[in-house]
């Protein structure tokens, strides 16, 4: 069965604070994705990897950082944490984007206080 | 303009009923289109693949509208396990991105 996991259901850390959320997969895919997901504007793309130590920013890249030094695994940093910051963050792999199905971890509830 | 525009409902309809929801997207030169279910609390999962032709998968029937730049799901014989948001999703490669842009959703709710 295939398997996307992110290392925490939820956090909770202090502003300013620097996290880090993990994402592994066995897929075996070269594609990796971060989104975060919020209420009235759905899956919007933060980040994205399609080999190892690639990265592209995707549609609100601002406040954050990725990290892919293994094909399995891709970490999202936040720097500095702010309130809105404050989100359901979920990570996807994907064989080949577009083509094939795009797997999600379950997410990662996090709120900054 | 989003580039994916969904109706974010909810739709509340009672359990046999036929239901229809449509999702637009703004770049023509998109190329693969999907839906995909989202339950309560749950991550995404793939329902399925929208062709150009349409096609069904049970009571799921999704088409394509090039002209018009729309897709839409059909579901007939509504469960009560139907109950979820339905996410329409589009790959778009002209501008090298290779990442799937997702609409907000529509939730759909199923009465007995």
């Amino acid at each position: 069965d295939v398997k996307v996991t992110q290392s925490s259901r939820y956090l909770v850390k202090r502003t300013g604070e620097k996290v880090f959320l993990e994402c592994v997969q066995d897929m075996d895919h070269e594609n990796m994705f971060w989104y975060r997901q919020d209420p009235g504007l759905g899956l919007r793309l933060i980040y994205f990897s399609y080999d190892v130590k690639m990265k592209e920013k995707g549609d609100i890249p601002e406040g954050y950082s990725v990290s892919r030094e293994k094909k399995e695994r891709f970490s999202l940093i936040l720097e500095s944490a702010s309130t809105n910051q404050t989100s359901m963050y979920l990570c996807a792999s994907s064989l080949a984007p577009g083509l094939t199905e795009a797997f999600f971890g379950q997410g990662t509830r996090l709120t900054v206080v | 303009r989003k580039e994916v525009e969904q109706d974010p409902g909810p739709f509340n309809v009672p359990e046999g009923a036929t239901v229809a929801f449509n999702c637009t997207y703004s770049n023509s030169a998109s190329q693969s289109f999907f839906w995909y279910r989202q339950d309560c609390r749950k991550e995404p999962k793939l329902l399925m693949s929208v062709y150009s032709s349409g096609n069904e998968d049970g009571r799921f029937t999704a088409q394509l509208n090039r002209a018009s730049q729309y897709i839409s799901l059909l579901i007939r014989d509504s469960k009560l396990s139907d109950s979820a948001t339905y996410l329409c999703v589009v790959n778009t490669m002209d501008t090298g991105r290779r990442a799937l842009t997702f609409g907000s959703g529509t939730r759909l709710q199923v009465q007995p």
